[in-house]
């Protein structure tokens, strides 16, 4: 199926550092989602964005859904060890129970 | 609330045999369930979406006789993998949504199968 771009592939930060990734997409989208997968186990979900230009935070992180429709961000502040995973961000055109379309996800890792 | 839970973990079968993951979602009647399947270093690869009392409906390239999908209630969805061979070896993940909470998906922890 249709894959969104999500840059970077890979990330190697410094602990305390903020962190930053973004997704985009040829079509527009009427929800985002940011996951984050660790090794071995299934994606969970960090934030979900309904509305355009909506930003939400969860912690750390705050992710916003961009005015196109077409693209959304990640940042993490003040990374941590734990931080160190796979994320990815996924959009969805329709209603709850329709398909989500993945980016490709961004490998982070954090150094003590 | 939304958990979703998927047995087993892990499996190890061999070749020509069948092997069924179940998918459960726990607090909650899942109306759609997904599977996907995921390579090393690579993104979720959609497989078929179900829905509760209906045929699951396969993604381009996916064998229905070959990954079978039962959604027979709202809190549980299969996937047999039937005949498995070493290249169906692979980290399969499922994930469920439902009416009301919003459009997000809910997923397993994922099964690592391996054919021997």
């Amino acid at each position: 199926g249709q894959q969104l771009n999500q840059s970077p592939q890979s990330m190697f930060i410094q602990e305390g550092e903020d962190v930053s990734m973004n997704c985009t997409s040829s079509s527009i989208f009427n929800t985002w989602l940011w996951y984050k997968q660790d090794p071995g186990e299934g994606p969970v979900l960090l934030i979900a964005l309904y509305k355009a230009g909506e930003l939400t935070s969860n912690g750390r992180l705050t992710a916003q859904f961009g005015i196109t429709r077409k693209d959304s961000f990640l940042n993490i502040s003040a990374s941590i060890p734990s931080d160190v995973g796979i994320y990815f961000c996924a959009g969805q055109l329709g209603t709850s129970g329709s398909r989500l379309t993945f980016g490709e996800g961004t490998q982070l890792t954090v150094n003590p | 609330g939304a958990v979703v839970s998927q047995h087993p973990s892990r499996v190890i079968c061999k070749s020509g045999t069948s092997v069924k993951i179940e998918c459960r979602s726990l607090d909650f009647q899942a109306t759609t369930m997904f599977w996907y399947r995921q390579f090393p270093k690579q993104s979720l690869m959609l497989m078929a979406t179900s829905n509760e009392g209906s045929k699951a409906t396969y993604e381009q390239g996916v064998e229905k006789d070959k990954f079978l999908i039962n959604h027979a209630s709202l809190t549980l969805s299969t996937l047999t993998v039937t005949s498995a061979h070493p290249e169906d070896s692979s980290f399969y993940i499922c994930s469920a949504s439902f009416w009301g909470r919003g459009t997000e998906a809910f997923f397993g922890q994922g099964t690592r199968l391996t054919v021997v």
